[in-house]
């Protein structure tokens, strides 16, 4: 079946370590999204790509990294310098030509814990 | 600045009953707007989206309203099932040339008794 599988579901994570949460999708969807979702929050764009090897800072990116070397897979990495990186991550993507409309599908999430 | 948000965190109905989920916005530039479902320890899930030079939309027991003269946008949910108790988003996009960057509200919990 299509989706997008994100990777682990829960991590745990002491100060001071990167770490790198996973999102792949068999939708061939060209367009990839990490949002940051906080409890009674909604959701908070990280990082977004339309295309591979080209992706744009969100309304929250410092503190995180991200690549596109693969039109199926946009990784995330929370680094040291985030300073508040205990959240739930869902990793989202959509059709490049319904990008506008805002229909995104998402993930399932990876919960992060820092110790 | 740009900000979505809701009236109410949380609503409690009975089941067969009619849902009204409430939304305001200020980013007058987003061209459209969306609800998302969530269910608990769950992605969202797309609902429906409206453009916003529509008033109303219609889906599968779903009904969209939007009111831009003060800003105001509503999900109605018919015959509300138990299967319907989650958050629920409201989104805008960000208008212009920045495709696929949305806006989030803090979300409605939706609780559904049978």
């Amino acid at each position: 079946d299509g989706g997008i599988t994100q990777s682990p579901k829960y991590l745990f994570r002491k100060e001071g370590q990167n770490v790198t949460l996973s999102c792949e999708q068999n939708l061939n969807h060209d367009a990839m999204y990490w949002y940051r979702q906080d409890p009674g929050q909604g959701l908070r764009l990280i990082y977004y790509s339309q295309i591979v090897n080209d992706f744009q800072k969100g309304d929250i990116a410092e503190g995180y990294s991200v690549s596109r070397e693969k039109k199926e897979s946009f990784p995330l990495t929370v680094t040291s310098a985030q300073k508040n990186p205990t959240a739930f991550y869902l990793c989202a993507s959509s059709v490049l030509g319904r990008v506008h409309t805002g229909e995104l599908f998402f993930g399932e999430g990876s919960r992060l814990t820092v110790l | 600045g740009e900000s979505v948000g809701l009236h109410l965190p949380t609503l409690s109905v009975q089941e067969g009953d009619n849902s009204i989920i409430n939304c305001a916005y200020s980013n007058s530039a987003s061209d459209y707007f969306i609800w998302y479902k969530q269910e608990s320890g769950k992605g969202p899930q797309f609902i429906i989206d409206i453009r916003s030079n529509m008033d109303k939309r219609q889906g599968q027991r779903v009904t969209v309203l939007l009111n831009k003269t003060v800003k105001h946008l509503s999900l109605q949910i018919a015959a509300t099932q138990p299967g319907d108790s989650a958050v629920y988003f409201c989104a805008g996009n960000a208008g212009g040339t920045s495709y696929g960057k949305l806006t989030f509200g803090q979300g409605t919990i939706l609780t559904v008794h049978p």
